[in-house]
């Protein structure tokens, strides 16, 4: 079955640092990506997406390549800022007209100042 | 523009109680609904989804039901609470045609705790 699989965290990094948080899916067909973020308290919100091999999603100075070939979809920004501190998932949709999104276990982010 | 609203925003209810959360969609129509639960500190489990209404889909068996009475309204039950039904319950919505990007809206979320 489908399936993600995050790095496991937490992650802690200095302000201004490089972020990557790996992601990894097995899917049948061409699944449509996902990265959600989640502050404390709140729920999920979209990050970004990218629907097709190559695409690739960005917002908010985040980016992540659909990888096909490496079944991959890491998460990346060049500076983080403490702000970024929350929870990171990574999501799949099949697109075999299931209607389940399945989502990886999250990677906690803490940035210090 | 759409939006999801979910409620209440916390409850503290004893063992044995019963439970109703509330989620409402605006802006849309027939909408795909969810009802996931986050344990503390884990990561997302699927509950229930619902592509119409009178359709729910169970994913856990367990002591707990959903029902969609209106095209964008779905409940979220239990006749007799466990301590192990404490989590956060997050409600989410998608456009009826998954596969196509259209990505999964959440809502704000219920934080229960069952004493």
């Amino acid at each position: 079955g489908n399936s993600v699989t995050q790095m496991e965290g937490p992650v802690t990094l200095s302000e201004e640092a490089f972020l990557t948080i790996n992601c990894t899916y097995t899917a049948t067909g061409y699944p449509s990506l996902f990265w959600y973020v989640q502050y404390p308290g709140e729920g999920l919100q979209l990050l970004l997406k990218a629907t097709k091999a190559d695409d690739k999603g960005s917002n908010k100075g985040f980016e992540a390549t659909y990888r096909k070939e490496t079944t991959s979809f890491h998460l990346e920004k060049g500076s983080v800022q403490v702000s970024d501190s929350a929870v990171y998932f990574c999501a799949l949709s099949s697109t075999s007209g299931t209607y389940k999104y399945i989502f990886g276990t999250g990677t906690r982010l803490k940035v210090l100042a | 523009s759409q939006t999801i609203h979910q409620w209440p925003a916390t409850l503290v209810q004893p063992v044995g109680s019963p439970l109703s959360l509330e989620c409402t969609v605006e802006g849309t129509s027939n909408p795909n609904l969810y009802w996931y639960r986050q344990a503390a500190g884990r990561g997302l489990q699927l509950l229930f989804y619902s592509v119409g209404i009178g359709q729910i889909s169970s994913e856990v068996p367990q002591n707990l039901s959903a029902s969609r009475p209106q095209d964008r309204q779905f409940i979220l039950s239990s006749k007799k609470l466990l301590l192990s039904d404490s989590g956060f319950y997050l409600c989410a919505w998608s456009r009826s045609r998954t596969g196509y990007g259209s990505p999964l809206h959440f809502g704000n979320g219920t934080r229960l705790t069952v004493t």
